[in-house]
């Protein structure tokens, strides 16, 4: 089974600064896709950025950033320029290429940026 | 917003009871997935439905069942509610059953407590 693990229970990051979310996995699969989702105080999960696992390039959107390191099973998020707005809980997912599994979650990262 | 709507958004059962949870998924997705989130935790794979069959399950015992309708909506049942079913209740849709592009959209939840 997969298991998703995320080490940090709370950050903190001044307004513009930059942060790094820590996650790490662990699978038997060669090919795969992981995922950060953010949650609002709103409780709605929202797909942050994505990745597949047979791509070396590491996926960007706008300010959010991954470092991929397949063989250490890492994937680990980077926000730069940290804004109020991305206050939130933060979730790293596991999903399977297959056709009915399912996103596997770990603990979540709670987010504050302080002004 | 995702277009996913999900009800109620708040309840409160009594142990021993059952529930009734809605989902109404995107337009045009075909696939509803049920997770339960747990205060503190990640969210937790319950079942998913794909073109009104149950096309996986995860470690939930039989009292919790679901259903999938011909426009796609789904509900969630929990028979014999216990207290530990206190959670926050996602329903995610997707355009098929699993695989990168098939990104899964976020309801805001149902928080349910159960007393």
């Amino acid at each position: 089974a997969q298991t998703v693990t995320q080490s940090q229970p709370e950050m903190s990051v001044q307004e513009a600064e930059t942060v790094t979310l820590s996650c790490t996995y662990d699978t038997s699969e060669n090919n795969y896709y992981l995922f950060w989702y953010k949650q609002p105080p709103s409780r709605q999960m929202i797909l942050v950025i994505r990745q597949e696992a047979y791509k070396q390039q590491n996926a960007t959107e706008n300010r959010f950033s991954v470092n991929f390191q397949k063989a250490a099973k890492s994937f680990s998020l980077k926000i730069s320029d940290s804004q109020l707005g991305d206050t939130a809980m933060y979730f790293c997912a596991f999903m399977k290429p297959s056709g009915n599994t399912p996103l596997v979650f770990g603990k979540g990262t709670r987010l504050s940026v302080i002004a | 917003e995702t277009g996913v709507t999900q009800s109620p958004t708040h309840l409160i059962k009594t142990r021993g009871q059952q529930v009734t949870l809605r989902c109404s998924s995107q337009s045009g997705h075909n696939t509803v997935s049920w997770y339960q989130q747990a205060l503190g935790q990640g969210p937790q794979f319950i079942f998913q439905y794909y073109r009104e069959e149950e096309n996986g399950r995860g470690n939930f015992p039989p009292r919790f069942s679901g259903l999938q309708f011909p426009n796609y909506s789904s509900e969630l049942n929990v028979n014999a509610l216990e207290l530990d079913d206190s959670a926050l209740y996602l329903c995610a849709s997707s355009l098929g059953r699993g695989g990168m592009n098939t990104e899964a959209f976020f309801g805001q939840g149902t928080r349910l407590t159960v007393v």
